[in-house]
């Protein structure tokens, strides 16, 4: 079965500090993969794709995410978070089962301390 | 104003009532989508449309209906709600088109219905 996969409920992280998001997926075919945002009492916002190309793809508000197709994982990044990047992030792939359409994870809470 | 509008933004309702979100869209997307997000099981397909006359269930579509009423407009109905659809309901547009948009979804600020 097609499907996605987060492995954290919840990520801490100090301001300043890296993150990191997880997300590994199952598709048959080359996957197109995506990273959405969703703040409190708001719609998901989208962050970054990887269609094809280069591995490591630049999204919004410095975000990146790194394909790796061996361990068929698409973690997302951020050099140095900040406290406003709390949040819930949920990755998702594109599937094709009757018709393209986007299956998401279950999310992890990112909470960035100060 | 937003790209896509949802109607209404909260709802409490009681068992075995009909219940009905709106959504519209001014992106001028073919694509549009209903999901449902519960904690821990992130966002669902119910129903999705690719123009008006495609309707397609999703995974969680028994209890639901939907009807597309034009290019801007996909809404879904709870016929007999109950307590267990208690939960937060998104409408999602996206484009067919090739080109950097591609496959992006563009959501609601979300419809949340409490059924008692």
């Amino acid at each position: 079965a097609q499907s996605v996969a987060q492995p954290e409920d919840q990520v801490n992280v100090a301001e300043g500090n890296p993150l990191t998001v997880k997300c590994t997926y199952s598709v048959s075919g080359n996957p197109y993969l995506f990273w959405y945002v969703q703040y409190p009492n708001r719609g998901l916002q989208f962050l970054l794709k990887y269609i094809t190309g280069d591995n490591l793809v630049k999204g919004s508000y410095g975000f990146e995410a790194e394909f790796n197709k061996s361990q068929t994982s698409f973690h997302l990044k951020k050099p140095s978070a900040l406290v406003s990047d709390s949040a819930l992030y949920f990755c998702a792939v594109r599937v094709n089962t009757g018709g393209f359409k986007t299956i998401f994870g279950a999310g992890t809470r990112l909470f960035v301390k100060a | 104003d937003a790209d896509v509008t949802q109607t209404p933004r909260n709802r409490i309702t009681k068992t075995g009532k009909r219940i009905m979100l709106e959504c519209s869209q001014t992106k001028g997307h073919d694509r549009m989508y209903w999901y449902r997000q519960d904690p821990g099981l992130g966002l669902r397909l119910i129903y999705y449309s690719f123009d008006v006359k495609d309707i397609n269930k999703g995974e969680i579509s028994d209890g639901y209906s939907v009807s597309r009423q034009a290019q801007a407009k996909f809404s879904l109905s709870l016929e007999s709600a109950i307590p267990n659809q208690t939960a937060l309901y998104f409408c999602a547009t996206s484009d067919t088109a090739s080109g950097s948009g591609a496959n992006v979804l563009t959501f609601g600020a979300g419809s949340r219905l409490t059924v008692l």
